[in-house]
């Protein structure tokens, strides 16, 4: 069980469009799902938090109006990367979490961006 | 503030045995986790203790010390495909999950 997909594993984008990353917990209900950018050797970076039905909550130094993020349902979330540009590209991570905050976080597989 | 520190590097020997430590300062505890992150790799669930003492997972294990703010990870019989890094978590007060850097576990034959 916990299982958590990601969608595209790979994306390679112009400079200027716009990304979106589907994340689903495939066997789990996730209250809580969580956004994380990992560049090349280095640790993981927590960008949001979303919770169902509401507005995410998004890390200190993290643009809100250009990664987008929608949890629309118990198993669905999106992160939507605008305008992207070159020092966007990275390593996107989408986790998920049921029921209480204690309870363990699954990561999906991961998204690779490429920008142009 | 809130720091986890976690050796950068380790290497050790195929058939060995390897303790990544894990210490940490934060508001609150309501748990640490150990993940496993191979190159490339999204982190996968290793390990959650939220009382003193070990917990054994077949070849790994995770023991933790609340009062001195100390994890380690407890890698037996290693194999090659246990290289990777080794993230340590902790769960602050407010739920919040502070992570470490990570630590890379080399494995030589």
């Amino acid at each position: 069980g916990a299982v958590v997909s990601q969608h595209p594993s790979w994306v390679i984008c112009k400079s200027g469009t716009s990304v979106k990353i589907e994340c689903r917990s495939l066997d789990f209900q996730a209250t809580t799902m969580f956004w994380y950018r990992q560049f090349p050797k280095q640790s993981l970076m927590l960008m949001a938090t979303s919770n169902e039905g509401s507005k995410a909550t998004y890390e200190q130094g993290v643009e809100k109006d250009k990664f987008l993020i929608n949890h629309a349902s118990l198993t669905l979330s999106t992160l939507t990367v605008t305008s992207a540009h070159p020092e966007d590209s990275s390593f996107y991570i989408c986790s998920a979490r049921a029921g209480q905050p204690r309870e363990t976080q699954y990561f999906g597989p991961g998204t690779r961006l490429l920008v142009l | 503030g809130q720091n986890i520190d976690q050796p950068t590097e380790m290497t050790a020997t195929e058939g060995a045995i390897v303790q990544i430590n894990c210490t940490y300062q934060t508001s609150g505890f309501n748990g640490l986790f150990w993940y496993q992150q191979h190159a490339g790799e999204a982190p996968t669930f290793l390990s959650y203790n939220v009382l003193d003492g070990l917990e054994e997972k077949g070849r790994f294990s995770s023991f933790l010390s609340r009062s001195k703010g100390y994890s380690y990870l407890l890698l037996k019989e290693l194999q090659m495909k246990d290289s990777a890094s080794y993230l340590c978590a902790v769960t602050d007060s407010n739920y919040q999950l502070i992570w470490g850097a990570g630590t890379k576990l080399i494995i030589k034959p």
